[in-house]
């Protein structure tokens, strides 16, 4: 199975900063990486498929880069409802799909 | 729009089977590329992907689960269903459901039910 890195575990930020989470896969995964936005109590939110493709409807400051075995979200400009917890997921291998640990992003 | 929601027992006794069925609308089950997808969720957790299929197709799982879960489609409800035999407490979850979205090598899940805590315990 691909495993999934993800960096910081957790971090703390304030409104108007930009935040950068890391993700790394443990073989190659081309751009088959997507991230998840979680806020407590709920289901997961699709921000980013394929690396980089901004889902409908997700505010364009949060962003995606990478290929490979190292991608990374961006957030722009942090906003009060952004703080949450973020995960990667991959589809390289589309018979075990993985997630990553997961990023808390807290109020500094 | 399409939407899911999970339904099932919240408590189910260890080495009793879990049943969970997710019922869609907004959109057909049986048409499309897409597949339907169970997730799970430990407390305090990281997500777990147990299983998805495709319509009426073969399902395929997480090789944690493979050889306890088993994951149906009722083309006619509209719902798709989790089975997991022979629980126990470390089958505590949030339990969701969700569509994958299928573009080449692009499996990502766009559209989750709330979830729902099933709880393994006498």
């Amino acid at each position: 199975d691909i495993q999934m890195t993800q960096s910081p575990s957790s971090l703390s930020a304030s409104v108007g900063d930009r935040v950068t989470i890391t993700c790394r896969t443990s073989h190659g995964i081309s751009t088959y990486l997507h991230w998840y936005q979680q806020k407590p109590g709920k289901a997961p939110k699709l921000l980013i498929y394929g690396a980089s493709i901004l889902q409908t409807g997700v505010p364009s400051r949060f962003s995606g880069s990478g290929s490979g075995t190292e991608f990374t979200l961006t957030i722009s400009s942090l906003q009060p409802e952004d703080f949450a917890t973020y995960y990667c997921q991959q589809s390289f291998d589309t018979l075990f799909l993985t997630f990553g640990g997961g990023t808390r992003v807290e109020i500094k | 729009q399409v939407q899911l929601r999970e339904s099932g027992p919240g408590l189910v006794k260890p080495a009793q089977t879990l049943s969970l069925t997710c019922s869609v609308s907004g959109g057909s089950i049986n048409s499309g590329a897409d597949y339907w997808a169970w997730i799970r969720q430990h407390s305090g957790k990281g997500l777990e992907w147990i299983g998805f299929i495709f319509r009426s197709g073969s399902p395929y799982y997480s090789p944690s689960l493979k050889s306890r879960a088993f994951i149906s489609v009722d083309p006619s409800k509209n719902q798709f269903s989790l089975k997991v035999n022979s629980v126990t407490a470390a089958d505590t979850a949030v339990y969701f459901c969700a569509r994958v979205r299928r573009e080449a090598s692009n499996y990502y899940f766009d559209y989750w039910g709330q979830g729902i805590l099933v709880t393994v315990s006498s």
